[in-house]
């Protein structure tokens, strides 16, 4: 069974760091398209960064530089290292699986808060 | 960005009677490799996202038949044959031809 489960979401003031780790189970990271997805509150849904399986990433242009994406393939988890943080930022955070083939995002986890606030 | 924009944003429905969700992209979502990356995902209290329906009108696997999707283009359309208390929550859609975003949600509830 597919699963994902976030985790490393809290309370950070802004400027502030935080990592977010995403444990996947019934698959292999390393091979598939991986994202990360917000939602700030009473806001939409907002993509994040987008790992491929060959490594490349992609980030939002709202985190470019501010935000980093890795995954551990022998931990078989993912990660958002989260630099310099806004109020703005203030959200819940997703990580998903994108599957290629069909153009859409199959399978989430239940999400992690994040909350920016001095 | 493609803009995804979804009306209604509240559907108070009664139970057994259908829905109807649309969305509209503000440019074509006719991918070059010619396929359309619409999908549909469903959040219910304290459940994670969920894959409805891919690629315009594809049940994802475990997905009830009275979800169905259609469209072309622009425009795509959710409906519900049949609303059931389990099917309340938030609706989204979401593009994947040109990066990933998705609608501002929409919520189905009971009267």
């Amino acid at each position: 069974e597919v699963q994902l489960a976030e985790s490393g979401g809290g309370l950070v003031q802004p400027g502030g760091s935080l990592r977010l780790s995403c444990a996947a189970s019934g698959f292999t990271i390393s091979s598939n398209y991986m994202g990360w997805v917000r939602q700030a509150p009473g806001k939409g849904l907002e993509w994040v960064s987008v790992i491929y399986s060959g490594g490349r990433i992609n980030y939002a242009d709202s985190v470019k530089g501010r935000f980093t994406m890795s995954r551990d393939n022998s931990k078989n988890t993912l990660y958002l290292q989260m630099n310099d943080l806004r109020g703005e930022d203030t959200a819940i955070y997703y990580c998903a699986r994108f599957w290629p083939d069909s153009g859409c995002l199959d399978y989430w986890g239940q999400g992690t808060l994040v909350t920016v606030s001095s | 960005d493609i803009v995804m924009t979804q009306t209604p944003l509240s559907s108070p429905v009664t139970l057994g009677q259908p829905a109807s969700i649309s969305c509209r992209s503000s440019q074509s979502l006719v991918h070059s490799d010619g396929n359309t990356y619409l999908s549909w995902l469903q959040l219910r209290p304290g459940q994670p996202l969920r894959l409805l329906i891919y690629k315009i009108s594809n049940r994802f696997s475990g997905v009830p038949d009275r979800f169905s999707g259609s469209g072309a283009g622009t425009d795509f359309t959710l409906k519900i044959s049949r609303v059931e208390a389990e099917d309340v929550g938030i609706y989204y859609c979401m593009q994947a031809t040109q990066s990933w975003t998705f609608g501002q949600g929409t919520k189905v509830e009971i009267k």
